[in-house]
């Protein structure tokens, strides 16, 4: 099982603030998924990102994945409270569909 | 159409006691996993089944974790002699197909506490 490395694991800022979150390994993708999990919920997709150097936005989150396929990152511009949650990503194994979680970075963004 | 649907959502067991946690998959899928998730980590993969199949268990400890999907009805995930270090969010997802890339709807979890 390959490993991801989620970096920072916890982050506190002040709403305004940006910030990027990382999730790291030192094997290839096919494809990578990011999650947002908040309290007391199961996680949701936000992206996936397939093609290496590919960026995706998302309104105000804007997703990269690696050139070589090995490293993803999440950037939100002007965090709000309502982005406070868990932030996971994963990739899928080819055979089964079953997702191998990073364990995640967990962000609080105060008013 | 309904998301995925687990319960109960909270579930309070005394150590040595059972565990049963209930997953009904969205409707048109027939593909169920069970995650395990500890406080502050991210989620651990336990279980894949089809329809009264098994097809992937290599997530699930040895002992004392069973998980079933039959032909009729949810999928259950079945702890037996509960111990503390049990106590965890248990997520269930299904999807259509076992294809990766496909996308997988999560339930909202069961938390349960082992006291």
């Amino acid at each position: 099982t390959q490993l991801l490395e989620q970096s920072p694991q916890f982050l506190s800022i002040q709403e305004g603030e940006n910030l990027t979150v990382y999730c790291n390994s030192s094997s290839v993708f096919s494809s990578l998924q990011w999650y947002r999990q908040e309290p007391g919920e199961g996680p949701v997709l936000l992206v996936t990102v397939v093609t290496g150097g590919e960026v995706k936005k998302l309104k105000r989150l804007t997703f990269q994945f690696g050139d070589a396929r090995k490293d993803s990152s999440l950037h939100i511009t002007a965090a709000q409270p309502g982005d406070t949650g868990l932030y996971l990503c994963a990739y899928g194994s080819s055979n089964t569909g079953k997702l191998i979680f990073g364990q995640g970075t967990t962000l609080q963004v105060k008013p | 159409n309904a998301g995925v649907m687990q319960n109960p959502r909270h579930l309070v067991r005394r150590r040595g006691q059972e565990a049963r946690l209930r997953c009904s998959p969205m409707k048109g899928h027939s593909h169920v996993y069970w995650y395990r998730q500890l406080p502050e980590e991210g989620l651990k993969f336990m279980v894949y089944l089809q329809k009264e199949n098994i097809i992937d268990e290599s997530g699930m400890p040895k002992e004392r974790f069973s998980a079933e999907f039959p032909k009729e009805g949810p999928s259950i995930l079945r702890i037996q002699q509960v111990v503390r270090g049990d106590s965890a969010a248990y997520f269930c997802a299904s999807s259509p197909s076992g294809i990766s890339g496909n996308t997988i709807y999560f339930g909202e979890g069961s938390w349960l506490t082992v006291v």
